[in-house]
């Protein structure tokens, strides 16, 4: 079965400093991967995707992600964190079922926040 | 840029009551899903319709959820008797059918639902 885990609950750092969210999935094979970001209250908005080709892509907001395959992980980056970017940030995996839609499932979610 | 429309964005309720949302997904997309989201966890799927069947409703609790999406176009999710553990984000998502666009689950904005 498919899974998503994301190891760290919380994160916190300094704006300027660099980030990285960690992202491990369970899949047989290559599967859609995503990370989402939701501010309070919000819904969930698309930073980045990774379906095939050059396995380290950006986003918007100027998040990265490297895909892994021997690693199973789906790491995001980002090289100087602004105050604006705390939020949650999910990571998921897609793959597309007998019916021709996609299931996603999503990982548990790590909170950030920046200190000034 | 095409959304997806949910309303109401809050909703409060009182336990044993009914409740009901609605969301409208982007035209042309034949995926539809509903979510839950409780606070400081990932969204989980309760229902999710091709067009106007159900594909997934396996994680519904069918004796007070229901989920329609009559026309294959917009949905509405009821909950009926409320209770209080029924406090959560509820997250609409669309996307298209494999093969006829991008992997991406496009989210709404969500009905924050509290039940006193």
């Amino acid at each position: 079965a498919q899974s998503v885990t994301q190891p760290d609950i919380h994160i916190t750092v300094s704006e300027g400093a660099s980030l990285e969210l960690r992202c491990n999935y369970s899949y047989g094979a290559t599967p859609y991967l995503f990370w989402y970001v939701q501010s309070p209250g919000q819904g969930l908005q698309l930073l980045l995707k990774y379906f095939s080709g050059d396995t380290l892509v950006q986003g918007i907001k100027g998040f990265e992600a490297e895909f892994k395959r021997s690693q199973s992980s789906f790491n995001l980056r980002k090289p100087s964190v602004h105050w604006s970017d705390a939020a949650e940030y999910f990571c998921a995996v897609a793959s597309p079922d007998t019916s021709g839609t996609y299931k996603y499932i999503f990982g548990t979610g790590t909170r950030l926040k920046v200190l000034a | 840029e095409a959304e997806v429309a949910q309303s109401p964005r809050y909703k409060i309720t009182e336990k044993s009551q009914a409740v009901a949302f609605w969301c409208d997904p982007i035209s042309g997309h034949a995926t539809l899903y509903w979510y839950r989201q409780i606070l400081g966890q990932g969204p989980e799927l309760l229902v999710q319709f091709q067009d106007e069947s159900v594909v997934d409703d396996s994680q519904l609790p069918k004796d007070r959820f229901s989920a329609e999406r009559l026309k294959g176009v917009d949905s509405t999710l009821k909950i009926q008797p409320a209770e209080l553990g029924d406090s959560a984000m509820y997250l609409c998502a669309s996307s298209p059918l494999w093969g006829q666009g991008t992997a991406e689950a496009f989210f709404g904005q969500g009905t924050r639902l509290t039940v006193v």
